[in-house]
């Protein structure tokens, strides 16, 4: 069965440095998203792409957040640099896309602790 | 805006007990609702889901109906397992600009005990 691949896993990075996790979503997935989901609480969105096309990033402090998906494929979020709050754990999920609402797979997670 | 409150947790059951989570929402359009279910160290899993008003979603013992009059979308189950040990989570979707982005509840972590 196809799934949303994720990594690294783990990573705990020190206050100020930069980091970045890496999502592959389920072949032919058009659309992708970035959650992030503080411990005890439900995921927030942090930012969709339909393609390669940016859809909705209100929730994405932009100041130090960046993603990008340059082929429409894979994707990368990026933080830099790295603040205590931002200890979290980090789902990419895919779906089909389009107009329908289809259901969102989601990855294992990538879980950062900032020290 | 969207939203989803669920019942607070952790919820402790014996196994072979009758399961209910309590979620309610508020919508601005008509959403598709959801239940994902997190096992510990995992990503979120889809459990069952509902599109439109009156609808039962279903999946390995479990079942919610979309009740638009009373904007809820309850989890139960007639007989829980200890491996049903899990953090449920209730959201919704909606079609309002395109996005389809899923709004989270809080999470509902429930023990099932022998």
């Amino acid at each position: 069965e196809a799934e949303v691949a994720q990594s690294p896993r783990y990573k705990i990075t020190e206050k100020s440095q930069a980091v970045a996790f890496w999502c592959d979503p389920i072949s032919g997935h058009a659309t992708l998203y970035w959650y992030r989901q503080i411990l005890g609480q439900g995921p927030e969105l942090l930012v969709q792409f339909q393609d390669e096309s940016v859809v909705d990033d209100s929730q994405l402090p932009k100041d130090r957040f960046s993603a990008e998906r340059l082929k429409g494929v894979d994707s990368t979020l990026k933080i830099q640099p790295a603040e205590l709050g931002d200890s979290a754990m980090y789902l990419c999920a895919s779906s089909l896309g389009g107009g329908q609402v289809f259901e969102q797979y989601f990855g294992p997670g990538t879980r950062l602790t900032v020290t | 805006g969207n939203s989803v409150t669920q019942m607070e947790g952790p919820v402790t059951l014996s196994e072979e007990a009758f399961l209910t989570i309590n979620c309610t929402y508020t919508a601005t359009g008509y959403p598709s609702l959801f239940w994902y279910v997190q096992y510990p160290g995992e990503g979120l899993q889809l459990l069952l889901k509902a599109t439109k008003a009156d609808d039962k979603g279903s999946n390995k013992g479990f079942e919610a109906t979309y009740r638009k009059e009373t904007t809820s979308f309850h989890l139960e189950k007639g007989s829980v397992q200890v491996s049903d040990s899990a953090v449920y989570f209730c959201a919704l979707s909606d079609r309002l600009g395109g996005g389809n982005k899923l709004t989270f509840g809080t999470g509902t972590q429930l023990k099932v005990e022998l």
